[in-house]
């Protein structure tokens, strides 16, 4: 019973490429991110959405596109995929927005772009 | 922004032995500090966390201090066993924006 669940778990790619990250959370959260993990293990914001809209996009290249369509979903579109787009991408959601809350992480997406 | 720099980047201790991670931040208008830990190939998940108006929490093994004069809060986990082996990120509130650590790499000789 994965409270934060995102698919898929791996994803191989060329350059060039357009891929999408898919994201559910049922814990009735208000808030939701994407944040991305370098090689060296850094963890680093690149998107919030609370209750579908937008309050936090970090210095993201616009080859990324996030989408809420209601506050328990926040997919993850990357156009034109860049060798430096490979990581591990993780969705968070918190019951409220970060100041007060502890994030609660899906599984990852390791994404490997060729 | 908020700044939160860690240490150290690894931690070898022998099972048994404590452990301690220590952060600091630079905003001084930070008031929430969670600590999380990072199986290998896993998710980071909460192991405990911290607020302003408090200088000490403690969860079994785990304890978490807070100096908000020094700007510094440091991760103790005493009795180490062999599954405490991970890696632990701090973090601290930056405007909005939760800021992680670089992450330190605990490992656990048994």
């Amino acid at each position: 019973d994965t409270a934060v669940s995102q698919t898929p778990k791996y994803l191989v790619t060329q350059m060039g490429n357009d891929k999408s990250i898919k994201c559910e959370q049922n814990l009735g959260h208000d808030t939701m991110y994407w944040y991305k993990q370098d090689s060296k293990k850094f963890l680093k914001i690149m998107f919030s959405y609370n209750n579908k809209e937008l309050i936090i996009n970090e210095t993201v290249p616009n080859r990324f596109s996030p989408k809420s369509p209601d506050k328990a979903h926040l997919n993850l579109h990357i156009n034109s995929l860049e060798l430096g787009d490979s990581a591990v991408y993780f969705c968070a959601s918190s019951i409220g927005g970060m100041s007060n809350s502890p994030l609660h992480f899906g599984n990852g997406t390791r994404l490997t772009v060729t | 922004g908020e700044n939160v720099e860690q240490h150290p980047s690894t931690l070898s201790v022998q099972e048994g032995d404590s452990a301690v991670i220590k952060c600091t931040y630079s905003d001084s208008a930070s008031n929430y500090f969670p600590w999380y830990k990072q199986e290998l190939g896993k998710r980071p998940q909460l192991i405990i966390d911290i607020r302003s108006n408090v200088g000490e929490k403690k969860d079994q093994r785990i304890a978490v201090t807070l100096n908000k004069t020094a700007k510094h809060f440091s991760l103790h986990i005493t009795e180490t066993q062999p599954e405490d082996s991970a890696v632990y990120f701090c973090a601290a509130i930056g405007g909005n924006k939760l800021v992680f650590g670089a992450g330190t790499i605990l490992r656990v000789k048994s």
